[in-house]
């Protein structure tokens, strides 16, 4: 089956760095990646998704970019803030019927002031 | 707000206690999950409903009883829990079972 590996499990940047995600994952047949963002006290929120078609999305300070040969994907936030802080989970879909998005182990995005 | 609500928010429990998670979606949504998310773990995917019938159990203990009325209600009866089932409880909805996924708030149960 799917397996997605995530790193690095930390991450603390200064405020308007760039900070980078990367996912890996195994299965070929996998075409929809979404990121989530998990702020304290709160369930995962959907802040960007790549279908396989394309290899490149963004959104304001928000990107995502695919690699379907070397079967990884990243993300990436530009002029960081401190709100960006919170943990931050990668996933891939299968493709399969009866089957639901496999997730990464996240990551933990400190940014200070 | 992601239009997926849980109650309670918090729980505490003794292990010969039941007790129940309710997850309602106001989205129209046809697809329900429920997620462990233990500290330093990945998310766990436990059950999914789909059209309200249960399309896939990740292995997850009987003491664990999903239950999907309809396409809006998602319950999770518990009863007999050890405290290592101590973790963060959500549940989330999509479209059908390959499209996004939208979580709600999660129930914090503690089991003592």
């Amino acid at each position: 089956g799917e397996n997605v590996e995530q790193h690095p499990s930390t991450l603390s940047v200064q405020e308007g760095d760039s900070a980078v995600i990367k996912c890996t994952y195994s299965d070929s047949a996998s075409n929809y990646f979404p990121w989530y963002k998990q702020e304290l006290g709160k369930g995962p929120q959907l802040i960007i998704d790549i279908r396989s078609n394309v290899g490149e999305k963004k959104d304001q300070r928000i990107a995502v970019t695919l690699n379907k040969t070397a079967k990884h994907f990243s993300l990436h936030i530009t002029e960081t803030q401190p709100e960006d802080s919170a943990v931050y989970f990668c996933a891939a879909s299968p493709n399969q019927a009866g089957t639901a998005l496999i997730f990464g182990k996240g990551t933990t995005l400190s940014v200070s002031s | 707000e992601t239009g997926v609500t849980q109650t309670p928010r918090h729980l505490v429990m003794g292990m010969t206690n039941k007790k129940s998670l309710k997850c309602e979606q106001h989205l129209g949504h046809n697809a329900m999950y429920w997620y462990k998310q233990s500290a330093k773990k990945p998310l766990e995917l436990m059950f999914v409903y789909n059209f309200k019938e249960q399309t896939e159990n990740n292995s997850v203990p009987s003491r664990f009883s999903p239950e999907c009325p309809n396409s809006s209600h998602l319950f999770l009866h518990l009863h007999t829990l050890q405290p290592e089932d101590s973790a963060l409880y959500l549940c989330a909805s999509s479209q059908d079972q390959l499209e996004t996924q939208y979580f709600g708030p999660g129930t914090r149960l503690l089991v003592l």
